[in-house]
Parts: C-alpha cells; structure tokens; sequence
C-alpha cells in the first residue's frame, strides 16, 4: 500500500528565510506527486505536481519541489518565504495513471512565518 | 468564476440525526469526492463518483452516503450522526479522472454532540 510521510508536524521559519518541507513516500510503481496548501479556514489548493520529465518542478508562489527516486522524497523549497506562506501544507502520492481516488496524502506541515 | 461550494459552513447537530453537507461544483467536471480532515489524520477519502449516477466508497465510508443525480452536485448524508464524524468536511471535483489535481471547497465543519 502507498503511504506518504511528512515527518514534520510544525516548521518555523523567519520571514525572508529559506524554507524546505519534507515529505517521503512509499510506493511500489511510478509514483504522482503533488504538494497541496491549505490557507487557514479554506480548502487545499495545489501547489505543484510531478508526473515525469524534469525532476525539478516550479510550481504557483514561488514554491518549487525536487523528485528524488532514489531517496523516495519530494521536498518542497522556496528561497524566501512571506508572511502570508503561513498555511498547512500537504504532500500526496497517487499511481501514474490512476485515478484521483487512489491519493493518499500526508498528514501535514504547519508552516509558521516569524516576523 | 467557476466554483465549488458547501453548505452549511458550520453545523451543530445532535447524535443519532440524519445530516447532509451539500457540495456544488459549477466547473462540469465529472470527478466529484468528500474528504474528511481530523488532527492527527490529514485528508482521508469518504466517498467519490466519476459521474452521474455512480458512486464509490473510499477509505472511511462506514455511517456516509452520497448520490450523484446531476453532474454539479454531491450531497454527503451521515443518516445517523455519531459523536466519531465531528470533522471537517472537504468536497473536491476534478476535471480529469487520472491527473489528481483536485479542486476544493472550502470546507464544512460539522460538531456532533
């Protein structure tokens, strides 16, 4: 069965700081990977998505997220963070080619922005 | 602006009542799904349809129900509340039934006493 780690529950990062959230998975096939934010009170909206290709994909805001096979990770980067970064963020893993049932998603990062 | 919406926001019923969360999507997507959000747990998948008239049980489906009469609209129906559904509710719809990019409302929070 896929699973999806995220092994940081809260991250604080000053603001213009550099920020990088984790998030590993388990999968037996080629995986979909997505990374979601959630802005407090609302729903998830996704930030970016791996399906194949370059490894190194840009995403909305600014984020970008590395796909590492052969450390099962895709970890979400941004080089200077705002004070309005401040969210919940979810990685999720599907099957290529799957359907949208078939995510799994993490448990979530709560990003904190220090002034 | 295409959308998707629930109601209500925010809901306090009382154990053992029948409840429905309303979730309309103006997109014409065909792909339609409810997600419940605890601490601890993140999102996990109640129940989807890939279209009219079809309907699937996810993960968590036990004590739900949906139907799918239209392609705008997927009510969830909890027939007899219990004090373990106290969530928040998440309605998504997509557009293509492969690439997971998934479309939220903005949630429905639900207290059962």
């Amino acid at each position: 069965a896929q699973s999806v780690t995220q092994p940081d529950i809260h991250i604080t990062v000053s603001e213009g700081a550099s920020l990088e959230l984790r998030c590993n998975y388990s999968y037996g096939a080629t995986p979909y990977l997505f990374w979601y934010v959630q802005s407090p009170g609302q729903g998830l909206q996704l930030l970016l998505k791996y399906f194949s290709g370059d490894t190194l994909v840009q995403g909305i805001k600014g984020f970008e997220a590395e796909f590492k096979r052969s450390q099962s990770s895709f970890n979400l980067r941004k080089p200077s963070v705002h004070w309005s970064d401040a969210a919940e963020y979810f990685c999720a893993v599907g099957a290529l080619g799957g359907g949208a049932d078939g995510l799994t998603f993490g448990k979530g990062t709560h990003l904190i922005i220090q002034p | 602006d295409a959308e998707i919406t629930q109601s209500p926001r925010h809901k306090i019923t009382e154990t053992g009542r029948q409840v429905t969360l309303a979730c309309h999507q103006t997109w014409n997507h065909n792909n339609m799904f409810w997600y419940r959000q605890d601490l601890g747990h993140g999102l996990r998948l109640i129940h989807y349809s890939y279209g009219v008239q079809d309907t699937n049980k996810g993960e968590v489906s036990d004590g739900y129900s949906v139907s799918r009469s239209n392609t705008e609209d997927l009510p969830l129906t909890l027939e007899s509340a219990a004090s373990s559904q106290t969530s928040v509710y998440f309605c998504a719809s997509s557009e293509s039934w492969n690439t997971g990019e998934l479309f939220f409302g903005e949630g429905s929070r639900l207290t059962v006493l």
